[in-house]
């Protein structure tokens, strides 16, 4: 059965500590998107990449956070120094991206999100 | 810049009750429109989709009507059940551009027995 998994699931970290969080999308998928969900802002994009490039990165605070894909099958969201603003439920998600011309589904399959708790 | 607006929650509701949860959107050319839902402790899940006007999406007894002239994609269902008590977001995606999907605020609903 075919999902993203995201790691970890629940982290605790102290205010200035970086936080890495690792996601892997389903085989074949080709488009990764990364939202970070709070209670007061709910659901906001911070990153997207298609193909392993990044096509939208403009939710993200660029001074701390970076996202990158080293592969088709890793996608990472580091955030360094952290801070207790950046408490929240991050998630990944993918899907596939045919491109303009041929079109796609539309239909992002979300990984369990990862916890992070700033102190 | 394309936007989804959704009914502020929460919603309560009995067994059985009817559901309407209201989206409305804004967005250049005809994207296609979409309801996920989220249930406790777990990442979002496609519920349905239309990807034209007058399209209806339909899952789980859950409908909604792509309706172009008003910029609509309301979420109903005839009778819903305790098992329904989740969170329910209203995305689109452009069909212009980077294609990423845009998220409403969420709508949580709660049915009682």
């Amino acid at each position: 059965d075919a999902r993203v998994t995201q790691t970890p699931r629940d982290k605790v970290t102290e205010m200035g500590q970086e936080v890495t969080m690792r996601c892997q999308p389903i085989l074949g998928h080709n488009t990764v998107f990364w939202y970070r969900q709070t209670m007061m802002q709910g659901l906001e994009l911070l990153a997207y990449f298609r193909n392993r490039a990044p096509l939208d990165d403009s939710g993200m605070p660029k001074d701390r956070f970076s996202a990158e894909m080293p592969d088709a099958t890793l996608a990472t969201l580091k955030i360094q120094p952290s801070e207790p603003r950046d408490s929240a439920v991050y998630f990944c998600a993918s899907g596939l991206g045919k491109g303009l011309a041929g079109g796609n589904t539309g239909e992002l399959f979300f990984g369990e999100g990862s916890r992070l708790t700033v102190l | 810049g394309d936007s989804v607006t959704q009914m502020e929650g929460p919603v309560t509701l009995s067994e059985e009750a009817f559901l309407t949860i209201n989206c409305t959107y804004t967005a250049t050319g005809y994207p296609s429109l979409f309801w996920y839902v989220q249930y406790p402790g777990e990442g979002l899940q496609l519920l349905l989709k239309a990807t034209k006007a007058d399209d209806k999406g339909s899952n789980k007894g859950f409908e909604a009507t792509y309706r172009k002239e008003t910029t609509s994609f309301h979420l109903e269902k005839g009778s819903v059940q305790v098992s329904d008590s989740a969170v329910y977001f209203c995305a689109l995606r452009s069909n212009t551009g980077f294609q990423k999907l845009v998220f409403g605020t969420g709508t949580r609903l709660l049915v009682s027995p």
